[in-house]
Order: structure tokens, then sequence, then C-alpha cells
């Protein structure tokens, strides 16, 4: 079945540093790409999307390419802060035979440090 | 403002005794789902909802269930909690379930069965 994988945290960078979080798929559809982002105490909020393979998702400086070679979407962001700490959920919507598979991978903890 | 709504945010209960999270949305979205979030294991679906009258079981259904009378409204019934039903809670919201649809998430309910 459908599932993803996304590096296990939890992640701790300075400010101004360079982000990575992985993230794998393995899908029997052409899926959709998502991440999430969850803050303390809070549902998770839309971040960045892609539909189709080589589209790059971008918002608030984090960028993901939908890379359907190596099934990956991978998370970056050239220069974090502080208000980027939270829990990044990378996901797959799938839908076949008439019915939604969503997919989400277990989630990263970041934490940036001033 | 568009919203995904739950009540209530905390509810601490014994084994046994029947309960329903509320949830509600105003953006007259097709799809509607619960998902529980745990410790290692990030979002599991339980239920989802692609119309009034239409719902299916996810990945963890035991123990729930679930009814869409109407558009707005999808509440959780456990009818007999267990303290494996701890957990934390989501109630999701998208325009079509069609697959790249992003999720709108309540803010969670943090759910204690003792």
């Amino acid at each position: 079945g459908d599932s993803v994988t996304q590096m296990e945290g939890p992640v701790t960078l300075s400010e101004e540093a360079f982000l990575t979080i992985n993230c794998t798929y393995t899908a029997t559809g052409y899926p959709s790409l998502f991440w999430y982002v969850q803050y303390p105490g809070e549902g998770l909020q839309l971040l960045l999307k892609a539909t189709k393979a080589d589209d790059k998702g971008s918002n608030k400086g984090f960028e993901a390419t939908y890379r359907k070679e190596t099934t990956s979407f991978h998370l970056e962001k050239g220069s974090v802060q502080v208000s980027d700490s939270a829990v990044y959920f990378c996901a797959l919507s799938d839908f076949q035979g008439g019915s939604e598979k969503l997919v989400f991978g277990k989630g990263t903890k970041l934490t940036v440090n001033p | 403002e568009a919203q995904v709504t739950q009540n209530p945010r905390y509810l601490i209960t014994v084994t046994g005794k029947k309960l329903t999270v509320t949830c509600s949305q105003n953006m007259n979205h097709e799809y509607m789902s619960w998902y529980r979030q745990d410790p290692g294991l990030g979002l599991r679906q339980i239920y989802y909802s692609m119309n009034v009258e239409v719902t299916d079981k996810g990945d963890v259904p035991e123990g729930y269930k679930v009814s869409r009378k109407e558009k707005r409204n999808f509440p959780l019934i456990l009818e007999s909690p267990s303290p494996n039903q701890t957990s934390l809670y989501f109630c999701a919201s998208s325009p079509r379930g069609r697959g790249n649809s992003p999720l709108h998430f309540g803010n969670g309910t943090r759910l204690t069965v003792t």
C-alpha cells in the first residue's frame, strides 16, 4: 500500500542554518504530495504542495520538488528562524477507484535556537 | 472566518462512558475526516466521509463510529472508550477530496480515558 517515510527527528538547528527534511514515498498511482506544519497546540496547516512530477511547491521560504524518479519530496529552507520551530509532516494523497487515500509520515520535530 | 471547529479541546473520561467529539466546518466542504495523533506513530486516519450520508473506514476504525447527516458536521462517537483510545484527535475537511485539495484541520481534541 501507499506509504510515506520521513527522517526521524528531532532536528535542532541554529537560526539562519540550512534545513533539509527528507521525505520519500511509495504509491501505486500518481499522488499529490504535501508538507504540513503543526505549531505547538494547534492543528496541522498546509505549508506547500505539488501535484505532479517536477512541480516545485514553495511558501514562506520553504521549498520542495516532486521527484518521481527518486520518489522523494524533500523539504528545504535556506535560512531558518526561531518561529519555524514546529513539527513537519510529509503526506501524499492518492485518488483511486472513487476513494481518497491520504497517508502521512510520522512527523519531524524541528527546534531552532536563537 | 473559514475554519474547522472541534469540541471539546480537552476531555477526561472513564472506561466505558460513551462520548462524542463534535466537528463542524463552515467552508461547504464535501470531504471530512478524523485522525488520531500518537507519539511515534504520526497521524492515522480513523474514518472519512466523501459527502453527506457517505462514510468509510480509515486505517484504525475499531472502537469508533461516525455519522454525516449534514454537510457541515462530522461527529466522532466512542461508544465504549478504552484507555488505548487516549490520544490527540483531529478533524479535517477539504473541498473535494480528490487527491489534490489540501486539508483544513481543527485545533484538536486531547482525550484521556482512565
